[in-house]
């Protein structure tokens, strides 16, 4: 079972560059969701959206664009990569319901230069 | 704004040990509690998921206890093997739009089981 799927896994950008996280999953759930993993910061809430058509901000969403066109997929958008945004990078997704486990990407650890 | 915290922020005990990981939050208004488990280089695969209205729930040699009044909870493991070695985090649910849930994470409790 495929589960979340995250590409790339790791990525090098320059100052500037923009570049798009990719977040699939197999699993029909409407809920999904972006977050950062910081040291010492734990992990934060980017984006999230509970269904095709249907996005909302996070805690941290300042230089992340998402769009939701599709059920499976929910991509992140970086339009102009700072090094702040030196992180890595999980998404996750469920059932539309608050009493639902949520389900893990295995990361996208991108680095700013 | 809701906190969470985890203590210790590392723990190392012997294979076979029973211990307890720690987690507080700030506000009780929360839907429900969750931990999870995270290897080196992974992502987070849930452990347990203990709603408001509950007092605990268990997995195995896991059992995860809930005290919303005072804003705690305990993940209790037991007979600890080497294999438990991963970084545990909690995090606290409260409202999103559309019936969904955010997840407010604490920082984790590195563990490691020494065989």
């Amino acid at each position: 079972n495929a589960g979340v799927t995250q590409t790339p896994k790791f990525q090098v950008l320059k100052t500037g560059q923009s570049m798009t996280l990719q977040c699939a999953q197999d699993m029909n759930h409407e809920y999904m969701s972006w977050y950062r993993q910081d040291p010492g910061m734990g992990l934060r809430l980017i984006h999230y959206s509970v269904g095709a058509g249907i996005t909302d901000q996070g805690e941290v969403p300042n230089g992340y664009n998402v769009s939701r066109s599709t059920t499976e997929d929910f991509p992140l958008r970086l339009l102009s990569a700072a090094p702040s945004q030196t992180s890595v990078y999980f998404c996750a997704s469920s059932r539309r319901n608050r009493n639902q486990p949520q389900h893990f990407g295995d990361g996208t650890r991108l680095s700013i230069l | 704004k809701q906190e969470v915290t985890q203590i210790p922020a590392a723990l190392s005990v012997p294979e076979g040990e029973n211990l307890v990981l720690n987690c507080s939050f700030t506000d009780s208004a929360i839907y429900n509690l969750q931990w999870f488990r995270q290897d080196p280089g992974k992502g987070l695969t849930s452990l347990l998921l203990i709603q408001s209205s509950q007092r605990e729930q268990t997995s195995g040699r896991l059992n995860a206890s809930l005290d919303k009044s005072s804003g705690r909870s305990t993940l209790y493991i037991a007979a600890s093997q080497p294999g438990d070695s991963a970084t545990y985090l909690c995090a606290v649910v409260i409202g999103g739009s559309g019936n969904t849930g955010k997840l407010i994470f604490g920082q984790g409790t590195t563990l490691q089981v020494k065989p």
